[in-house]
C-alpha cells in the first residue's frame, strides 16, 4: 500500500544551521506530497506542499521539491532558527478527495 | 483563513465512562471530517472518515462501536470513546475539509485524553 518513510531523529541542530529532513514514498500514481509542523502541544500545520513532479512547495524559510525520479519529498532550510523546534511530518494524499498518509515525525530541535 | 477548533482541549476522566470530543469548522463548511489518533512521539493513526449526513467509514483494527462518530452537520463532527480505558489515553486530532478543499488542510488544536 501507499507510505511515506522520513528520518525519524531526533535531529539536533544549533541555530543558523542547515536543516535537511528526508522524506522518500511509495505510491501508485501522482500522488500530492505535504509537509506538516506540530509545535509542542499542539495540533498540525500545514507548512508546504507539492502537487506534481519537479514542483517546489516553499514557506517560512522551508523548501520541498518533488522528485518523481527518486520519489523524495525531502524538507531543507537553510537557518534554522530556535522556534523552528517542532516535530515535522512529511505527507501524501492520492487525490484531492482522499485521506492524508503520514510518515512518522521527525523530531527537531535548535538549540542557541 | 478557515480555522478548526476541538473541544475539550484536555479531558481525564475514570475508567469505564465515556467522552465526547467536539470538532468544529469554524468559517467553512466541512463536508468530511477526519479523526486520528496520536500516540506519544508517533505518527498519526487515521481513524475514521466521516462525510456529513452518512455513516463514518472506520479503518481497519479501529473498533466502530467504541469509538462513536457523529458529522450531523456541515460544521460539526463528535468522536465518543465509550467506555474508556486507560489504554484510551491518547492524543485525538480532527481534520476538516470543505467542498474545495485539496487534501486536509485544516487541523484543529488536538484533544489530549488521558483515563485514569
Amino acid at each position: 500500500g501507499d507510505s511515506v518513510t522520513q528520518m525519524e531523529g531526533p535531529v539536533t541542530l544549533s541555530e543558523e544551521a542547515f536543516l535537511t529532513i528526508n522524506c522518500t514514498y511509495t505510491a501508485t500514481g501522482y500522488p500530492s506530497l505535504f509537509w506538516y509542523v506540530q509545535y509542542p502541544g499542539e495540533g498540525l500545520q500545514l507548512l508546504l506542499k507539492a502537487t506534481k513532479a519537479d514542483d517546489k512547495g516553499s514557506n517560512k524559510g522551508f523548501e520541498a521539491t518533488y522528485r518523481k525520479e527518486t520519489t523524495s519529498f525531502h524538507l531543507e532550510k537553510g537557518s534554522v532558527q530556535v522556534s523552528d523546534s517542532a516535530v515535522y511530518f512529511c505527507a501524501l494524499t492520492k487525490t484531492s478527495y482522499d485521506k492524508v498518509i503520514f510518515g512518522p515525525g521527525t523530531s527537531l530541535s535548535v538549540i542557541p | 483563513g478557515a480555522v478548526v477548533s476541538q473541544h475539550p482541549s484536555r479531558v481525564i476522566c475514570k475508567s469505564g465512562t465515556s467522552v465526547k470530543i467536539e470538532c468544529r469548522s469554524l468559517d467553512f463548511q466541512a463536508t468530511t471530517m477526519f479523526w486520528y489518533r496520536q500516540f506519544p512521539k508517533k505518527s498519526l493513526m487515521l481513524m475514521a472518515t466521516s462525510n456529513e449526513g452518512s455513516k463514518a467509514t472506520y479503518e481497519q483494527g479501529v473498533e466502530k462501536d467504541k469509538f462513536l462518530i457523529n458529522h450531523a452537520s456541515l460544521t460539526l463532527s463528535t468522536l465518543t470513546v465509550t467506555s474508556a480505558h486507560p489504554e484510551d489515553s491518547s492524543f485525538y486530532i480532527c481534520s476538516a475539509r470543505g467542498l474545495a478543499g485539496e487534501g486536509p488542510k485544516f487541523f484543529g488544536p488536538g484533544t489530549r485524553l488521558t483515563v485514569l
